[in-house]
This record gives structure tokens, sequence and C-alpha cells, in this order.
């Protein structure tokens, strides 16, 4: 089974502060996918990153996928109370019998305050 | 507009109760998706499908059925509900799989089993 560890699970800073948000895993994704979620709605996809080493960028948020492709990153610089909200992680399965498969990390919990 | 439309959003049921969530979607999307949403577990998937009369078992397909008879619709199926199976459950959908396609949400439905 493939698993995402996602961290830290909670995360609470002031506004103005930098942070970073970790997926691990040691399965490899074909795909790496972030979202964010608000309170009683659904997951809205953020990005897509799929060839490792690949950076992309997002305003102030920066993701970025492992050269292995089992890990990434989201950077958010200089924090706003309007980032606030659950980010999570999810990966494609590469496996060829289950490519529909997507694995989600438990998720990050942000709250940014003023 | 775009939408992935989920029904009933809010259900109270008993134990045994045969019951079915409805999810459609207006995008004409080959790809659909069951996942359910429980404290400390995330975001779990439960069925997919890539296309009509295409369906595979996520991570957690035990307690539930889907069937995928035309391309707009993904029910899923849950023949005798238990209380294990209050979750807060969300069908997604995509143009073609995963891999670098938007996956877009329902607005989720909250199912409790007394």
């Amino acid at each position: 089974t493939q698993l995402l560890e996602q961290s830290p699970q909670f995360l609470s800073i002031q506004e103005g502060e930098n942070l970073t948000v970790y997926c691990n895993s040691s399965s490899v994704f074909s795909s790496l996918q972030w979202y964010r979620q608000e309170p009683g709605e659904g997951p809205v996809l953020l990005v897509t990153v799929v060839t490792g080493g690949e950076v992309k960028k997002l305003k102030r948020l920066t993701f970025q996928f492992g050269d292995a492709r089992k890990d990434s990153s989201l950077h958010i610089t200089a924090a706003q109370t309007g980032d606030t909200g659950l980010y999570l992680c999810a990966g494609a399965s590469n496996y060829g019998g289950s490519q529909g498969n997507l694995i989600f990390g438990k998720g990050t919990k942000l709250s940014v305050k003023p | 507009e775009a939408q992935v439309t989920q029904n009933p959003r809010y259900l109270i049921t008993v134990t045994g109760k045969k019951l079915t969530v409805t999810c459609s979607q207006n995008m004409n999307h080959e790809y659909m998706s069951w996942y359910r949403q429980d404290p400390g577990l995330g975001l779990r998937q439960i069925y997919y499908s890539m296309n009509v009369e295409v369906t595979d078992k996520g991570d957690v397909p035990e307690g539930y059925k889907v069937s995928r008879k035309e391309k707009r619709n993904f029910p899923l199926i849950l023949e005798s509900p238990s209380p294990n199976q209050t979750s807060l459950y969300f069908c997604a959908s995509s143009l073609r799989g995963l891999a670098g396609n938007t996956i877009y949400f329902g607005e989720g439905s909250w199912l409790t089993v007394v």
C-alpha cells in the first residue's frame, strides 16, 4: 500500500512569516497534486507536478517535486490570513493496473494570525 | 457552470437501511471517483472509474458498491450501512484519469449512520 506522510499536521504562524509543508513517501508517484480545502467544501486543486525536480510557482506559493518523484514540498512566502486552511498533498499511482488510484496525505491545517 | 453535484448533502440513516449517494458531473469527464474523509485519517479513495462500465477499487472499498452505466453519473451504494460508515463523502471527476488533469470535487455529503 502506498502511503504519503504529510508534515506538519498543524501549523500556526503570524502573518508575514514563511512556511514549508512536506509530503514524503517511499513510493514513486506518476504525479503529485496539492489541494486546499475550506471547511464544509471539497478540496480545490492548486497545482500538479509531474516531472522529477519540477518547481512550480503560484504567486507566493512554490511547489517542488523531488527528483525521485517520492516527495514534494509546498513553500509559502510572507503568509497572509487568507492562506488559512487545510492543505492536502495527493499522489497518483505509478502502477499500470491502478492509474486511477489517488493517495492523499492526512493534511496540514494552517492558521495564519494577523 | 462546470460542476460535480452530490445528493444528498446531509443524511442521517439507520443501520442496515440501503442508501445511495448520487454524483453527477456536467463536464463530459471520463474519470470519476469517490472518497471518504475522516478526522485523523484524511481522504481515502473508495472506488474510481476510468470510463463508462469500468470501475476499480480504491483503498477502502469494503461495504460500498458503485456503478458507471453512463458517463455523467457515478452513484455510491451502501447496501447495508453500518455506523463505521459515518463520514464525509466526496465525489470527484476529471477529463481523463489523473495524469496532468484537474480533478474537480463535489461539495461533499455528510452521512451519519445510527
